[in-house]
């Protein structure tokens, strides 16, 4: 089985300042078909869907202001949110594509919330 | 802009099958794969399983043996069948939309409340 292990499960920072989730994989996130990593990052608000922010671990999502980055290759990842706005409040998950398999698999979630 | 929408009962006893369809507006079915994701209350996401528009399917292999995922391309629709159902079932359902040679879903419905309970 693929394991997805985010880190930390909760997270507080205040308005401004700089946000971090890391998400690490215990297999390689290397979609074969393009040597690109096939791990998405994905935030969700109570009530609604997940809202794909980034995608190829790095490339952000049409509409999906600049604050938000992501970085990592192999099986280490993050999300970085440069200046914590109100409204990015939510639960944010990766999510891996195991071409080989092939399947996806989650990571568990890590709460944002504002000091 | 397509559009996904989930429909089923959202009450099913234990040991029966839970059965939901996914309805594809504004674009069509074909060309794609089209997935299923849960929920349980407070919890975090599970892929269930895809579908190709051709047929092909993969699941998730906690959940082989008790999942089946169809599509009905001339009705625009693909629908879930999970059977054996237990409270551990009791979840939001989504249905999604995976673009080929793009491995992640970037189109939700707004997802159903499936109950297990008798």
């Amino acid at each position: 089985d693929i394991v997805m292990t985010q880190s930390p499960d909760s997270l507080a920072v205040s308005l401004g300042e700089r946000a971090t989730i890391n998400c690490k994989s215990s297999h390689s996130a290397l979609y074969s078909s393009n040597n690109r990593n096939s791990l998405a990052w994905y935030q969700q608000k109570p009530g609604h869907p997940p809202k794909l922010l980034i995608y190829w671990a790095s490339t952000r999502e049409s509409g999906v202001p600049d604050r938000f980055s992501g970085s990592g290759s192999g099986t280490d990842f993050s999300l970085t949110i440069s200046s914590l706005q109100a409204e990015d409040v939510g639960v944010y998950y990766c999510l891996q594509y195991y071409s080989s398999s092939p399947m996806y698999t989650f990571g568990q979630g890590t709460q944002l919330e504002i000091k | 802009q397509v559009q996904l929408q989930e429909s089923g009962p959202g009450l099913v006893k234990p040991s029966e099958t839970l059965s939901l369809t996914c309805t594809v507006s504004g674009g069509s079915i074909s060309g794609y794969y089209w997935g299923w994701v849960r929920q349980p209350p407070g919890k975090g996401l599970q892929w269930i399983g895809y579908i190709y528009y051709r047929g092909s399917t993969y699941y998730n292999p906690s959940l082989k043996g008790r999942v089946t995922i169809s599509i009905d391309t001339s009705s625009n629709e693909f629908s879930l069948n999970l059977s054996s159902v237990t409270a551990a079932d009791t979840a939001v359902y989504y249905c999604a939309r995976v673009t080929s040679g793009a491995p992640w879903f970037d189109t939700w419905g707004q997802g159903t409340l499936v109950t297990v309970s008798s």
